[in-house]
């Protein structure tokens, strides 16, 4: 089915692990957007693109990267885990309206 | 920067009573989106309103874009258990949607009893 996929859908991280989390749509969209969601605070904006080999900060880009080497992919990495991205993370592509991902919750202990 | 207030944060009602929630911002409204979310799952797309005085229906839940207000209101008739979760707004920050996404409220939590 059409859509943006993440993976994966859960991870424990320990304090200064990195990790990938993974975003993929197979809609052809140029633009992407990576939100994390903290309890009670809505989503805010991390980094997205506005197609392949551009990408820009959003609202809270500090602890993360991304790249976007093709269309359809537009991976957030984390490379020293902190408590406080504990959150839960999801992806989104946009042409005429927006398409979200599922969903990653990510627990940093 | 645009900020979205959502009103009221959390909101208990009597399954089939009516309710209204409110989503106001600090600019003009380009492009309002409403989105559900079931506690621990993803972003389900309820409406979408563009233009001053739109209003757009899916099967008990109608939603009212108001310009000159700068506001957004969803409104659910005969609440079933299966509106309860929480709903967002986001804004889009220019006509056509900006490049760096929309800006969301913080949502209010439904919750529906029995």
């Amino acid at each position: 089915n059409a859509g943006v996929t993440q993976t994966p859908k859960f991870r424990i991280l320990k304090i200064g692990q990195s990790m990938t989390l993974q975003c993929t749509q197979d809609m052809n969209h140029n633009y992407m957007y990576w939100y994390r969601q903290d309890p009670g605070m809505g989503l805010k904006l991390i980094y997205y693109s506005v197609g392949a080999g551009i990408t820009d900060k959003g609202e809270v880009p500090n602890g993360y990267n991304v790249s976007r080497s093709t269309t359809e992919d537009f991976p957030l990495r984390l490379e020293l885990a902190a408590p406080s991205q504990t959150s839960v993370y999801f992806c989104a592509s946009r042409r005429d309206g927006y398409t979200f991902g599922s969903g990653t919750r990510l627990t940093v202990v | 920067s645009q900020e979205l207030e959502q009103s009221p944060q959390s909101l208990i009602v009597q399954e089939g009573k009516n309710l209204t929630i409110n989503c106001t911002s600090s600019k003009t409204l380009y492009g309002l989106y409403w989105y559900k979310q079931k506690y621990g799952e993803g972003l389900i797309f309820l409406m979408m309103l563009q233009k001053g005085g739109e209003e757009k229906s899916h099967e008990k839940i109608t939603a009212k874009l108001d310009e000159k207000k700068q506001q957004s209101s969803l409104h659910i008739t005969a609440s079933q258990p299966s509106h309860a979760g929480i709903y967002l707004c986001g804004a889009d920050p220019e006509v056509g949607g900006g490049a760096d996404g929309l800006t969301f409220g913080k949502g209010t939590h439904l919750i529906i009893q029995p």
